[in-house]
């Protein structure tokens, strides 16, 4: 099964309001990963938060970490039409990354 | 500064023929990746390569079969297409990974995709 699953699936929101996603996992991390897929393009690594960090900000970008609920959170703030993308958490265990199934973003403008 | 780099970009096959999606990275990763992405399912690993001369299999590895070339090479194949193997998929690399390392050894660097369908 998958590892690392977002909420919701998909989400619109007005162009200028915040988004946030939802992901959460089943094992233990190292690290939990965001990653951006833009329509028919191959996926961009977002930002880390690492196993022993609560939040982390990059830009219009936050993120937050509760590892005993075993969940994580993406914030994007003042949203924008090309924010209109994929979000994909991922679990970083072992040698690998896991990935949730992603949460579909619209933003209208 | 290529990054990742897949081919091809698109193909079509016939259930049974075989062909291989190749993959190369000019990072010096140690690691490599195959994904594919199917509808509603996220990102599946087929197979990883940790590091020259070592690959793993990932979630879904029936019907695949990898290569690690060299470093900067992976290759994906397919040696009896089915129409289940239609999908997208991609390719990655990473630094190798070790807990507490610096950022940016921890993270994937995707390639473009390539779009299969067996018909």
């Amino acid at each position: 099964s998958q590892q690392g699953e977002e909420d919701p699936q998909a989400l619109s929101i007005q162009e200028g309001e915040n988004a946030t996603m939802n992901c959460s996992y089943k094992t233990s991390i190292n690290n939990l990963q965001w990653y951006r897929q833009n329509s028919g393009r191959g996926l961009v690594h977002l930002i880390l938060i690492r196993s022993n960090e609560r939040e982390k900000h990059s830009g219009r970008l936050r993120v937050t970490l509760d590892t005993s609920k075993k969940s994580s959170s993406l914030l994007i703030t003042a949203s924008r039409a090309a924010d209109t993308a994929s979000y994909f958490c991922a679990r970083r265990g072992a040698q690998k990354l896991v990935f949730g199934q992603g949460t579909r973003l619209t933003i209208n403008p | 500064n290529a990054g990742v780099t897949q081919t091809p970009k698109f193909q079509v096959l016939k259930t049974g023929q075989s062909m291989t999606l190749q993959c190369a990275q000019d990072m010096n990763h140690n690691s490599m990746y195959w994904y594919r992405q199917d509808p509603g399912m996220g990102l599946r690993l087929i197979y990883y390569s940790a590091s020259e001369g070592t690959t793993d299999k990932g979630e879904v590895p029936n019907g695949y079969n990898v290569s690690r070339l060299n470093k900067r090479e992976f290759s994906l194949r397919l040696e009896s297409a089915a129409p289940s193997q239609t999908s997208v998929y991609f390719c990655a690399s990473s630094g190798a990974f070790r807990p507490g390392l610096a950022t940016g050894a921890n993270v994937l660097t995707f390639g473009a995709g390539s779009r299969l369908t067996v018909l």
